[in-house]
């Protein structure tokens, strides 16, 4: 089946840095990618669609400023939290849909998911 | 508003008998549902979906039923065995729509004792 990787699978950053998390298809073409935030026991909140050459479309409340994402190429997506705070920490998952999936079925492939902490 | 309901936060079934998972939705628009298995700590795996055009859909020991008219699905699994314990995610869409993105429940977590 699909893969999709992310990296890292967890990060631990100070205050008012920046972190950069990757989301690559590994196997195919992903012309949309979807960034989801997991908080504990809680399901999973779409913050962003991401189409490749385009720019993402931000779900309502979504600070676009601070969740920079970029779909330079149809295998990776990038979501840069920027001057994190300690309330961003979360679980950041992407996922990646590619067009002939997605008239078949709309079906996605999930990364693993990257566990955000900031201190 | 939540557009998909999971109304059973928890759930706990004995080893070897049925679970059901229950959602609701309310958007007349989607028309493509999913079932996501998600461990902590990982990403949800795709475990089955049924598209609205029909009612049934079955696949080894997990089947997902469809209820246009009540708004309604369900997932069956038969026989519940201890590692299908997870929280399991029901999701909805509608592709080439406004709601052209997978808009998940709130999940159960079920738990399946030996």
């Amino acid at each position: 089946g699909a893969v999709v990787s992310q990296h890292p699978s967890w990060v631990i950053c100070k205050s008012g840095t920046s972190v950069k998390i990757e989301c690559r298809s590994l196997d195919f073409q992903a012309t949309t990618m979807f960034w989801y935030r997991q908080f504990p026991k809680q399901s999973l909140m779409l913050m962003a669609t991401s189409n490749e050459g385009s720019k993402a479309t931000y779900e309502q409340g979504v600070e676009k400023d601070k969740f920079l994402i970029n779909h330079a190429s149809l295998t990776l997506s990038t979501l840069t939290v920027t001057s994190a705070h300690p309330e961003d920490s979360s679980f950041y998952i992407c996922s990646a849909r590619d067009l002939e999936t997605a008239i078949k079925y709309n079906e996605q492939f999930f990364g693993p998911g990257t566990r955000l902490t900031v201190l | 508003d939540q557009q998909v309901k999971q109304n059973s936060p928890s759930l706990s079934v004995q080893e070897g008998r049925i679970s059901i998972l229950n959602c609701d939705y309310t958007n007349s628009m989607f028309d493509y549902f999913l079932w996501y298995k998600k461990y902590p700590a990982e990403g949800p795996t795709f475990l089955i979906s049924i598209s609205s055009i029909k009612d049934k859909n079955e696949d080894g020991r997990f089947t997902v039923f469809l209820n246009k008219s009540a708004k309604h699905l369900s997932l069956h699994i038969v026989p519940s065995q201890p590692g299908d314990s997870a929280v399991y995610f029901c999701a909805a869409s509608a592709y080439g729509t406004s709601y052209d993105k997978v808009i998940f429940g709130p999940g159960t977590s079920l738990s399946v004792i030996p």
